[in-house]
């Protein structure tokens, strides 16, 4: 099966712009979460979104906002962009039901690198 | 809420050396155990998994055994290699919400 995959690799945007970062879960999972990434805050949950509704969210602004669409690929967009926002934004997918545990285990995609000048 | 303690990195080995990485958690019932590794440049790779008390996850001459008595998740491996190095986060899965929750992650260096 092909893994997890991101669009862009790379991101260069100005503070104020919006981005759209987009990610294509493995086949048949159905759960697709985002995280961010940097050095100071270590791994943090953005949101998780299962069959086309978010499902669990962190604690992060509503500038901070996804979709979900029908073949299960998602996309998150940050709006009004600020230098903290420089970070890997990681994708996550999982099967996302089942009774056990295992159905929730997340593969992760390579990552998108935003960089906010 | 349920939380994941790893120790502080880096861990600065040669190679061939012992390597053992601590985790310990905090979770409501029974959670599902896990050691992800990120190499540079990469996203999280799943290395191994433990579902129950006393199971032993392992994977690649990683290993770790779920020690419910004591909380624990010890990773380990008998000799290093320098393409070991990477960070390694520990994290689990509980009944609530079935997002994970990572601890922050131990880097691991390896000298030739």
């Amino acid at each position: 099966k092909a893994g997890v995959t991101q669009t862009p690799r790379y991101l260069i945007k100005t503070r104020g712009q919006q981005v759209t970062l987009s990610c294509s879960p493995i086949s048949g999972h159905r759960s697709v979460s985002w995280y961010q990434q940097t050095p100071g805050q270590g791994l943090q949950f953005l949101f998780e979104y299962f069959s086309e509704t978010q499902r669990n969210k962190g604690n992060f602004p509503g500038r901070f906002s996804g979709r979900q669409f029908s073949n299960s690929r998602s996309e998150m967009n940050v709006s009004t962009l600020e230098l903290g926002d420089s970070a890997l934004y990681l994708c996550a997918s999982s099967p996302g039901q089942g009774a056990g545990k295992s159905s929730y285990e997340q593969y992760f995609g390579p990552g998108t690198r935003l960089t906010v000048t | 809420g349920d939380s994941v303690t790893q120790m502080e990195g880096p861990v600065t080995l040669s190679e061939e050396a012992f390597l053992t990485i601590n985790c310990t958690y905090t979770a409501t019932g029974y959670p599902s155990l896990f050691w992800y590794v990120q190499y540079p440049g990469e996203g999280l790779q799943l290395l191994l998994k433990a579902t129950k008390a006393d199971d032993k996850g392992s994977n690649k001459g990683f290993e770790a055994t779920y020690r419910k008595e004591t909380t624990s998740f010890h990773l380990e491996k008998g000799s290093v290699q320098v393409s070991d190095s990477a960070v390694y986060f520990c994290a689990l899965i509980s009944g609530g919400s079935y997002i994970p929750t990572f601890g922050r992650g131990t880097s691991l260096i390896v000298h030739p």
